[in-house]
């Protein structure tokens, strides 16, 4: 059974620092993987999607890189803000379902001005 | 605007009273599905939908029911709601099961 875990669970740093957020998981057969943004009280929202042949995505300040071979992806933000502040959750679609979801607990961000 | 609206926000009802949470998208996806939110167990998928009149089971599906009658409705169905299903739930879509997948705003549902 596909799990997904997220390390660290809570992070903060000091506006301005580079940061990475790590996502592994158990099984390397995925179709593809996804990273989302969720805001206290909100609904998530899609960051960056990677495909299983794709290698890295990148989206203004942010980089997601996936190695399917030994289960890893990382989200990189460069020169982080404040408002870059919210749980960051990363989620596998395993190869062969209909489209489940399996997400990590997220990694709770806080940048601090 | 392109959007996943679910209603209601805001729920306490009482134990055993039927409930639905709607669930509507304008970007005329074909994959619709629901997920439950809860503190130390993150998310999982109760329902989903390739397209209409085709749903199947999630994850934890028990105590729920869905229906896809129209491309654009998913609603989730709690016939007699329990307590162990106060949470938070979510509605996402998407073209189809390999694209970007967009979220409702979340419904918090609470039972007493």
């Amino acid at each position: 059974k596909q799990e997904v875990t997220q390390i660290p669970a809570a992070l903060s740093v000091p506006e301005g620092e580079n940061l990475v957020l790590n996502c592994s998981f158990t099984d390397s057969a995925i179709y593809n993987l996804q990273w989302f943004r969720q805001d206290p009280g909100k609904g998530l929202t899609s960051l960056l999607l990677i495909q299983s042949s794709q290698r890295e995505q990148t989206s203004g300040r942010l980089n997601a890189s996936l190695d399917k071979s030994s289960g890893r992806s990382t989200l990189y933000i460069a020169a982080s803000q404040p408002g870059d502040s919210a749980t960051y959750l990363c989620a596998v679609n395993p190869g062969g379902s209909q489209g489940n979801l399996i997400f990590g607990k997220g990694t709770k961000l806080s940048v601090k001005p | 605007e392109a959007q996943v609206t679910q209603n209601p926000r805001y729920l306490i009802t009482v134990t055993g009273k039927k409930l639905t949470v709607t669930c509507s998208q304008n970007m005329n996806h074909e994959y619709m599905s629901w997920y439950r939110q809860d503190p130390g167990l993150g998310l999982r998928q109760i329902y989903y939908s390739m397209n209409v009149e085709v749903t199947d089971k999630g994850d934890v599906p028990e105590g729920y029911k869905v229906s896809r009658k129209e491309k654009r409705n998913f609603p989730l169905i709690l016939e007699s709601p329990s307590p162990n299903q106060t949470s938070l739930y979510f509605c996402a879509s998407s073209p189809d099961r390999g694209r970007v997948y967009t979220f409702g705003s979340g419904t918090r549902l609470t039972v007493v």
